[in-house]
């Protein structure tokens, strides 16, 4: 069974230009969750997503940042228009519909603003 | 007051010895308490997870919680360097709430 999968492992986006995420969370899981780590800082939950539906958001920044896991396909964490203060690892996680407190991180994508 | 306070350390001990990670909070609405572990460059990883005060061991590791106290700990015995990682405590009430990590070094 693969792991929760990410790509790109590694971003790099000038000021102004859009970032997009992907995660492909492992077989079964239908719940996505992205969450952003700043250096020296701890994990930041950011939104919460099961198929079609954003279930809850309220860790994302409210302008330039989206987020969506459609019917078929990968998750998507969008940010429009990065500034530096944007240069992260980004994290996704999934989990099994029955065991939401398990959840399972992917190996992130380290997101670089020039 | 951040909702989860973890000391971030780093914590340099030889190998064999006891660690002893920390983790305090102030949600008491907090329900699941989750250990995870993190190497360098890679994403977290789960260890442990307790629901109710007590002890819960796995191998090498005992996850303890208080509620009482709003203390949690995970104690690492026979510590090896495979250990070296940042270890994240983990607490959920709705969304998971980290604490800022532990950055622990096991030298052989």
């Amino acid at each position: 069974n693969a792991g929760v999968m990410q790509n790109p492992r590694h971003l790099v986006r000038r000021r102004g230009q859009e970032a997009r995420l992907r995660c492909s969370p492992m077989k079964g899981h239908s719940h996505v969750y992205w969450y952003r780590q700043l250096p020296e800082e701890g994990l930041k939950f950011m939104v919460y997503l099961q198929k079609e539906n954003i279930i809850d958001e309220s860790g994302m920044p409210k302008e330039r940042f989206s987020a969506e896991f459609p019917k078929e396909g990968p998750s998507i964490l969008r940010i429009q228009q990065v500034v530096r203060g944007d240069s992260a690892a980004y994290f996704c996680a999934s989990s099994p519909p029955d065991t939401v407190y398990e959840q399972y991180f992917g190996p992130g994508t380290r997101l670089t603003v020039t | 007051q951040k909702e989860v306070e973890q000391d971030p350390g780093p914590l340099s001990v030889p190998e064999g010895a006891i660690v002893s990670l920390n983790c305090t909070y102030s949600n008491s609405a907090f329900q699941y308490f989750m250990w995870y572990r993190q190497y360098s460059r890679k994403g977290p990883e789960l260890l442990m997870y307790t629901y109710s005060s007590g002890n819960k061991e796995d191998g090498r590791f005992t996850a303890q919680v208080d509620k009482s106290s709003k203390y949690i700990s995970l104690f690492i015995r026979d510590s090896q360097p495979s250990d070296s990682a940042t270890y994240l405590c983990a607490m959920k009430h709705g969304k998971l709430t980290f604490g800022q990590g532990t950055i622990l070094t096991v030298h052989p």
